[in-house]
Parts: C-alpha cells; structure tokens; sequence
C-alpha cells in the first residue's frame, strides 16, 4: 500500500525553467490537492481537485497548473521558474474535502 | 492575525514530561485536525477531530468548539516525538487553513 507517492523528492532548477511535479495515490481518493510550505508560514494551497476532469485554484495559483485526467494522478507544473517558486511541495489526498489527509513525502525545490 | 494560531512556537521538554501545544482559531470549522512532520519532512496525519476527544497511544487531542479551541497532549514525551507539530481546519468543503506549526524538541 503506497499511499501518496511523489516525486522528485529534490530539485534544482534554474530561472525561466519548466518542470512537473508528479503526485500518485493508491487509495481511490477523490479529492487532491497541492500545497506550499515557506518559512514561517502555514502550508497554502496552490490548486486542487474533487475528481478526475476537475480542477480548482486555492489560495496561490500563480505560476502553477495542473491537471486531473485519471483518479490517481495529479501533476503539478511549473510553467516558467521563478526564484519566489523556491519552497516545499506537498500532495495530499483524502476520501472527500474534509477527510483525513495523506501526504506525500515533499518535493524541496530551488530555483536559483 | 492567522485564522489559526498556534502556541508555543517552539517547546523544548525533557524526557518523560507532559506536553501541551495549543491551537486557536477564528473561523467556523467542521472538522479540525492535528499532523505531525518529522525533521525528514513528510506529513502524517494524526487525529481529526469536529468535537469531543480522542486518545490514540500516548498522544490526547481534544477540541472545545464554543471557545474554538484545541488542544494536543503528550503523554510521558520521548525523543522521538521531537516534530513540528501542525494543527489545520477545515473552514469549508474544500478548504483547510493551516497553523504555523510548533516545533518541539524533547531531550533524552
């Protein structure tokens, strides 16, 4: 039972770079979600999704896309690196919005 | 202000103390949860709460909604419990608000 598997768990990239982050659950969750985690903050939500097709911005959408073409999967993209991009990355999926969460292991990215 | 607070920021206890992190929040919630993240980083969820008590092991969290107030207790504290501590609710179907996390470092 994998639980939440995201990958890469680091790196590196450079200004104006493109990258997918990639984010599987085994649990048939439903909702999906992608978080921040800076320094001295709460984590913040930059997108998530109630179900396969669809697709919603949270708090901090800028910068990021993603999409939701099967139940398992949910890939966060950066579409143009920014250095303010640099910061943790967290997937998580629950049964519905308000279940209990699982996490996926962080993804510690920098943009230089 | 957070719509969700947490105290102390950062706790240092000895081994075998009783350990209390606190969470306040100003927005109506309908559940309330408390994860815990190791130095390694990952995220694990603990307890998910909309009322009462729960214990699980050594570990008690407990929410008191009219005074929308949660509280996670540690019992006998090892060294291993050293995390940050995160508590988050849930202020609508969708969306969680998260604590700042308390960082608790407990010495053998």
């Amino acid at each position: 039972n994998a639980g939440v598997t995201q990958t890469p768990k680091f790196q590196v990239l450079k200004t104006g770079q493109s990258m997918t982050l990639q984010c599987a659950q085994d649990m048939n969750h439903e909702y999906m979600s992608w978080y921040r985690q800076d320094p001295g903050m709460g984590l913040r939500l930059i997108h998530y999704s109630v179900g396969a097709g669809i697709t919603d911005q949270g708090e901090v959408p800028n910068g990021y896309n993603v999409s939701r073409s099967t139940t398992e999967d949910f890939p966060l993209r950066l579409l143009s690196a920014a250095p303010s991009q640099t910061s943790v990355y967290f997937c998580a999926s629950s049964y519905t919005g308000t279940a209990e969460a699982f996490f996926g292991q962080g993804t510690r990215l920098t943009v230089v | 202000k957070n719509e969700v607070e947490q105290s102390p920021q950062n706790l240092t206890a000895q081994e075998g103390e009783f350990i209390t992190i606190n969470c306040s929040y100003s927005v109506g919630i309908s559940a309330l949860h408390w994860l815990q993240q190791h130095p390694g980083g990952g995220i694990v969820s603990l307890f998910m709460l909309s009322s009462g008590k729960k214990k699980h092991g050594r570990l008690i969290a407990t929410i008191n909604i009219q005074e929308k107030h949660s509280s996670l207790h540690i019992t006998a504290s090892h060294p291993r419990d050293s995390a940050v501590y995160i508590c988050a609710v849930n202020s609508g179907t969708y969306k969680y608000i998260f604590g700042t996390g308390t960082r608790l470092k407990v010495l053998a």
